[in-house]
C-alpha cells in the first residue's frame, strides 16, 4: 500500500484560502469516507483536524473544512492565519489488511 | 481526559530489538470500541502507521513491517507495547502511540496522541 500523495508545500497570505489535496486510489480514498487530516507544528504531536472526510472535532476552528471527489480528498483552510503554519497530513482507511495509510505531508507557509 | 505517554529506550543498537510502552491514563484500555496504534516519524519525514491492537488482543500490522513487529497489551497495567526486531538506522524515528475509535463518529481517526519519544538506532 503506497502513501497517499500530497503537494510538498502550499503557501498563502493572511486572510486567504488555501487547499491541500490528498490523492489516493480506488482502494483507499475512493472507496471509503474515512479520510482524516492532522496538523503538526514543529516538535509536537499531530492534532486531529478533520475526520470522516468533512467533520470537525470539538474545538477545531470552522476555518478548516474537508471534502472528497473520487480518489482525491481535500483540506481547505480559509481566513489563513499565522498560527496555521504547520505540516498537514491526510490519512485514509484502506481496508482490513492496511487500516491506515498516511499522506506524504504538506508544509503550509503563511507569507 | 484520556492521556497517552510513551516510554522506553531512546538508543538501540543495530540488529537489536526496540521496545516501547504506551501508558494509558484517564480511561481504560479494556473498554471496547477503540484501537491502540503505534505510529512513527523519521527525522524530517512523514508519518508511518506501524500497527494497532484491540483491547481483546487482536492485532493488525503494516505489511511492510509485519515480519518485525509485535504489539501487545497489558490490561492490568493499562498499557500497550511495541517491539520492533532487527532494527537498522532506517528505524530511527519519533514513535507515537495513538487511539482511534473503531466506529462512527470518528472511525479510524487518531483522536488522541502521546507526545512521542525519539528512538535512535546507532552503535
Amino acid at each position: 500500500q503506497s502513501a497517499l500523495t500530497q503537494p510538498a508545500s502550499v503557501s498563502g497570505s493572511p486572510g486567504q484560502s488555501i487547499t491541500i489535496s490528498c490523492t489516493g486510489t480506488s482502494s483507499d480514498v475512493g472507496s471509503y469516507n474515512l479520510v482524516s487530516w492532522y496538523q503538526q507544528h514543529p516538535g509536537k504531536a499531530p492534532k486531529l483536524m478533520i475526520y470522516e472526510g468533512s467533520k470537525r472535532p470539538s474545538g477545531v476552528s470552522n476555518r478548516f473544512s474537508g471534502s472528497k471527489s473520487g480518489n482525491t480528498a481535500s483540506l481547505t483552510i480559509s481566513g489563513l492565519q499565522a498560527e496555521d503554519e504547520a505540516d498537514y497530513y491526510c490519512c485514509s482507511y484502506a481496508g482490513s489488511s492496511t487500516p491506515h495509510v498516511f499522506g506524504t505531508g504538506t508544509k503550509v507557509t503563511v507569507l | 481526559q484520556l492521556q497517552l505517554q510513551e516510554s522506553g529506550s531512546g538508543l538501540v543498537k543495530p540488529s537489536q530489538t526496540l521496545s516501547l510502552t504506551c501508558a494509558v491514563s484517564g480511561g481504560s484500555i479494556s473498554s471496547g470500541g477503540y484501537s491502540w496504534s503505534w505510529i512513527r516519524q523519521p527525522p524530517g519525514k512523514g508519518l508511518e502507521w506501524i500497527g494497532y491492537i484491540y483491547h481483546s488482543g487482536s492485532t493488525y500490522y503494516n505489511p511492510s513491517l509485519k515480519s518485525r513487529v509485535t504489539i501487545s497489551v497489558d490490561r492490568s497495567k493499562n498499557q500497550f507495547s511495541l517491539k520492533l526486531s532487527s532494527v537498522t538506522a532506517a528505524d530511527t524515528a519519533v514513535y507515537y502511540c495513538a487511539r482511534a475509535p473503531m466506529v462512527s463518529p470518528g472511525a479510524y481517526a487518531f483522536d488522541i496522541w502521546g507526545q512521542g519519544t525519539m528512538v535512535t538506532v546507532s552503535s
